[in-house]
Parts: C-alpha cells; sequence; structure tokens
C-alpha cells in the first residue's frame, strides 16, 4: 500500500504565480518529509526537507508546510518560473533501517511563460 | 568527477538476454539503491544495500539480481530480461539513514 501520494499527476501554473503541489502519507512515525526534483533525462536531485516536528520550511523561493494532524505536506514555489518546470517526488523518511524512504508518484510541474 | 555515475544511459536488448546495469559512486557512501521509475507507479524500489556484502530486497525484486562486493559499486542484473522490465533504471546513494539520497542520472533500459 503506497505510504505517501501524490494525488496530482500535472500541474500547470502562469509564470510568476504560486505553484502549490501537495502530498498526503499515512505513517504518522515519518520523522522526515522530503521534496526531489526531477528534469528529463536526468535523476532526481534533493530539493528541500522538513523535520516532523516542525510546520513549515523556507529556502528562498521554496517553501514546504507540513500539517501533521492532516498527514499533509506541501511545495510552495513563489513566484513560479519556466526553470521549476519538471517531475516533483514527495518522499518521507523513517530514521530507523536502511530501507526507509517511501516517494510519491509524482507531480509534473508545468510553468508557462 | 566526484559523483554518482550509471552506465551504459542507454540499452536495447531482448527478452531472455542477460543485462547488466552498473552504478559507480566516489563518495564511499554506505547505502546504495536501485530504482525502476515507470509512469503511474513513481519511483519504486528494487535492491538496497548497507555496505559492502550486505544487499537486501526493495518492493519489486523478481528478476533482478545485485551484487556489492566493493563499496563503491552497486551492479544491477537482469538474468534473463522480460519485456516487463523495460523501464528507467536510477541508482542511488547516500551515506546516513537520515540523509538525502543522491541519484545518477538513469540508465533507459528498452527490451524487445
Amino acid at each position: 500500500d503506497q505510504q505517501v501520494k501524490q494525488n496530482s499527476p500535472s500541474l500547470s501554473v502562469q509564470e510568476g504565480r504560486i505553484s502549490i503541489l501537495n502530498c498526503d502519507y499515512t505513517n504518522s512515525m515519518f520523522d522526515y518529509f522530503l521534496w526531489y526534483k526531477k528534469y528529463p533525462a536526468e535523476g532526481p536531485t534533493f530539493l528541500i526537507s522538513i523535520s516532523s516536528i516542525k510546520d513549515k520550511n523556507e529556502d528562498g523561493r521554496f517553501t514546504v508546510f507540513l500539517n501533521k494532524s492532516a498527514k499533509h505536506l506541501s511545495l510552495h514555489i513563489v513566484p513560479s518560473q519556466p526553470g521549476d518546470s519538471a517531475v516533483y517526488f514527495c518522499a518521507a523518511l523513517l530514521q530507523t533501517g536502511a530501507n526507509n524512504l517511501f516517494f510519491g508518484t509524482g507531480t509534473r510541474l508545468t510553468v508557462i511563460p | 568527477d566526484a559523483g554518482i555515475t550509471q552506465s551504459p544511459r542507454y540499452k536495447i536488448t531482448e527478452t531472455g538476454r542477460q543485462v547488466t546495469l552498473m552504478c559507480h559512486q566516489t563518495w564511499s557512501h554506505s547505502y546504495m539503491f536501485w530504482y525502476r521509475q515507470d509512469l503511474g507507479h513513481g519511483l519504486r524500489l528494487i535492491y538496497y544495500s548497507a555496505a559492502a556484502d550486505i544487499t537486501d530486497k526493495g518492493e519489486v525484486p523478481d528478476g533482478y539480481v545485485v551484487s556489492r562486493s566493493k563499496t563503491e559499486n552497486f551492479p544491477l542484473t537482469l538474468e534473463s530480461a522480460t519485456r516487463s522490465q523495460t523501464s528507467v533504471y536510477f541508482c542511488a546513494s547516500r551515506q546516513g539513514t537520515d540523509q538525502p539520497q543522491h541519484f545518477g542520472d538513469g540508465t533507459r533500459l528498452s527490451i524487445l
């Protein structure tokens, strides 16, 4: 059963506007949540993370929000740029064990110039 | 250059053939992983390794074999390729259990 879900396979946003990518999870024991960004013909690259004890983490144009009671996190990109067009994977991490990172299915973001 | 490299980047083969995908990392990371990416499934873990000579199955291990005789290398072998194994394969590594994973650029494998 998928422990991390991204229910929107795609999202289109105008350049300069806000992009909001959503992610839901089922396991309340996750310690960290991460977002990865993937361009075509490249591997995923780490973008930003948040600890389960925080509700917000900001890095430049990227902010991740965590709502533990709803088991929901979101990635906000403001302002969106055409170079942000990529597939974004949400992932959740348990801080024990080797096989402890669980990925969502990804959301393809298209930023329209 | 330091990093994680996969080879080949593209491979076409026929059903029943054996094919090996290579993964090499220069960071001396303890943990290494193999994923496949398929439409609608995201990244699914095939096998992982916590250290040299220690490997374990992930979510979708059937039809695959791995080995890790050296820390820096983690080859993935399809012993008898099937069409359902057509996919993009990503290798990843990380140092600790709470560190982000670093991915290679992938191998696109087509099985005819």
